[in-house]
């Protein structure tokens, strides 16, 4: 598995836009990159998922630059209920799924 | 009411003991995890299962033990070798396990040894 490195924490405030930066400078060809949202005790959910360029769905956008050797997370107009920590995953093809620490993003008021 | 649910939320166990946790899955999924997390901390991978009567060693599998006799279900036995074993115990399964299907995981279990 590509190693991942990410911001240990971020804060900011309600209706700004958030963007967490992972690097994965070993990334293989075949990598995915997913990216996970955990609220205080539960279980984590899935965001989004992209191999290049961009994605978007409801919840966020991933940004992929062409060298796949990093990728931001962008959280549009941030509210307190996005007080969480997120996960950067990088693999392929494997069935094991290992999680980093992850970026604990503070919203406030 | 498809999903994955652990059981029970709250687990209370004197020291020395083993204490097995619940997983079930409905999903019809083939791979299923289980993780530590410990508070502040990030998720650690346990034991993970690919497909039925098969799994395999995660990065902190000591002290911990699985089986996979049926595809719906994954149970994590804490023995009491398990130095620490006071944790949040998350489970997860996946389609396939391959990397490009999204995981889903139960609401935990807080395992408190005391």
């Amino acid at each position: 598995l590509a190693k991942t490195t990410q911001p240990i924490s971020m804060d900011s405030y309600e209706g700004q836009e958030v963007n967490i930066t992972c690097s994965h400078n070993n990334i293989a060809t075949n990598d995915y990159i997913t990216w996970y949202q955990q609220f205080p005790s539960q279980g984590p959910r899935f965001i989004i998922q992209g191999y290049k360029t961009k994605v978007t769905n409801e919840v966020a956008s991933l940004f992929i630059p062409a060298d796949r050797k990093s990728s931001t997370l962008s959280l549009p107009r941030v509210s307190l209920s996005d007080t969480a920590v997120y996960y950067c995953l990088v693999g392929a093809l494997d069935y094991k799924l290992s999680f980093g620490a992850g970026t604990t993003v503070t919203v406030r008021a | 009411d498809g999903g994955i649910t652990q059981s029970p939320k709250y687990l209370f166990r004197k020291e020395g003991q083993n204490v097995t946790l619940s997983c079930e899955q409905n999903l019809n999924h083939d791979a299923m995890y289980w993780y530590r997390q410990d508070p502040g901390q990030g998720l650690r991978l346990i034991y993970y299962s690919q497909i039925v009567n098969d799994f395999q060693k995660g990065d902190i599998a000591e002290g911990y033990s699985v089986s996979r006799e049926k595809k719906e279900s994954f149970p994590l036995t804490v023995t009491s070798a398990q130095k620490n074993p006071t944790a949040f115990y998350l489970c997860a399964s996946r389609p396939d396990g391959l990397w490009d299907t999204e995981a889903f995981f139960g609401q935990g279990t807080r395992l408190t040894v005391v």
